[in-house]
């Protein structure tokens, strides 16, 4: 089975901390994304990495940064935490070209406080 | 751009009933898929069941099928036989063919199963 881990379930930091969220999956998968998710939005995109060090913005990137320095690993930068930024965060892999199976961690709850 | 509408926020069932939860989206495309994912309470997001768009047939999978209406572009869920384990979130999901990266989820719909 495929398994995607987000470092930590839940995490509470102070305005203007540097957070880092860490995710890893196991199976070689190439996708790598970053979501939020709050009440009554959805899911939306902060960034996606097609390969190593390699980053594509999506819809919401502002106030957030990533880095892919091995192919199993992809972390999610928060460089001053704001409070607007508390929410749960999603990190998913796939397979690229594919029928396009999304594989989710748990999420990392983080509140800013 | 492609748009995904969940426009039932929260619904609930009896157990052993049948629900169907509802989804459009808008696209210009012609080849993509549709997908609804389930997210239990504090359990992360799975995969329920897919759909080709150039298929016709509709996707089952055991109590799970869609309705596929392309030309309407509505792709609801019907849930069959309600278990507690199916209280959940779901979500519905478009993605560009064959890109698998392009995705583009609904806000959710939030269903309870009752006993």
């Amino acid at each position: 089975d495929v398994k995607v881990t987000q470092s930590s379930r839940y995490l509470v930091k102070r305005t203007g901390e540097k957070v880092f969220l860490e995710c890893v999956q196991d199976m070689d998968h190439e996708n790598m994304f970053w979501y939020r998710q709050d009440p009554g939005l959805g899911l939306r995109l902060i960034y996606f990495s097609y390969d190593v060090k390699m980053k594509e913005k999506g819809d919401i990137p502002e106030g957030y940064s990533v880095s892919r320095e091995k192919k199993e690993r992809f972390s999610l930068i928060l460089e001053s935490a704001s409070t607007n930024q508390t929410s749960m965060y999603l990190c998913a892999s796939s397979l690229p070209g594919s029928t396009g199976e999304l594989f989710f961690g748990e999420g990392s709850r983080l509140t800013v406080l | 751009a492609q748009t995904v509408t969940q426009s039932q926020p929260e619904m609930s069932v009896q157990e052993a009933e049948t629900v169907t939860l509802s989804c459009t989206y808008d696209t210009s495309e012609n080849n993509y898929y549709l997908f609804w994912y389930k997210q239990p309470p504090s359990r992360q997001m799975i995969l329920v069941i897919r759909q080709e768009a150039y298929k016709q047939q509709n996707a089952t999978e055991n109590r799970f099928s869609v309705n596929f209406q392309k030309a309407a572009k509505s792709f609801s869920l019907k849930i069959s036989d309600s278990q507690l384990g199916d209280t959940a979130m779901y979500f519905c999901a478009f993605m560009k063919h064959a890109t698998g990266n392009q995705f583009y989820f609904g806000t959710g719909t939030s269903l309870t199963v009752i006993p």
